[in-house]
């Protein structure tokens, strides 16, 4: 099992392009979460999917756009980019309200220019 | 807002000796979780203790909660190097469907 895995590792953007960041997870879990850490600060959650076709803003949702596309995978999109959203992104899913851990991936680096 | 806030901010100690961080937070809840965090890495989850327990053992990790101060204490003994990273502590937000994440204790261990 790979767990939690995200793809790009590392992106660099200009202010005003798009972009999607993916994550997919092969645990069979309901739940996934997109969070982002910026330095020195704890992890912020910007949006999440208690199941397969629902989505829930979180803390800092402004300037994101989700799409759980099925249950394995839950995408982030950026629609224009701004310096403000340099940040590690990291994508989380959890089984089910059963179970309160959740499993994360490695992270990625995305930096706005 | 948020709700799990870690103290101190950083902590370094020789290895062998033990490492206490603190967490507290702000409303009631069902459980609280801690984690951890190796330099640019993902978050591995460490222990859970639910509101009904006072205290939690995993390994050389313990764990202790304090409902009535809404707060938890995270105790590692006879640290290593390997220990070396950002521990933090999640309650959950108050409709249970997320966690709230503090700003971390930064642990170094060295030899």
């Amino acid at each position: 099992n790979a767990g939690v895995t995200q793809t790009p590792k590392f992106q660099v953007l200009k202010t005003g392009q798009s972009m999607t960041l993916q994550c997919a997870q092969d645990m069979n879990h309901n739940s996934m979460y997109w969070y982002r850490q910026d330095p020195g600060m704890g992890l912020r959650l910007i949006y999440y999917s208690a199941s397969e076709g629902t989505t829930d803003k979180g803390e800092v949702p402004n300037g994101y756009n989700v799409s759980r596309l099925n249950k394995r995978e839950f995408s982030l999109r950026l629609e224009s980019a701004a310096p403000s959203q340099t940040s590690v992104y990291f994508c989380a899913s959890r089984r089910d309200e059963s179970r309160a851990e959740q499993f994360f991936g490695p992270g990625t680096r995305l930096t706005v220019l | 807002s948020q709700q799990g806030e870690e103290d101190p901010q950083a902590l370094s100690i020789q290895e062998g000796e033990n490492a206490t961080m603190n967490c507290s937070y702000k409303t009631s809840i069902n459980n609280l979780q801690w984690y951890r965090q190796n330099s640019g890495r993902g978050l591995v989850h460490l222990i859970l203790i639910r509101s009904n327990e006072r205290e939690k053992h995993s390994g050389r990790l313990r764990v202790t909660l304090d409902t009535s101060k809404k707060s938890s204490s995270l105790l590692i003994t006879a640290s290593r190097a390997a220990d070396t990273a950002s521990y933090f502590c999640a309650p959950p937000n108050q409709a249970g469907t997320a966690l709230i994440f503090g700003k971390g204790t930064t642990l170094s261990v060295s030899s």
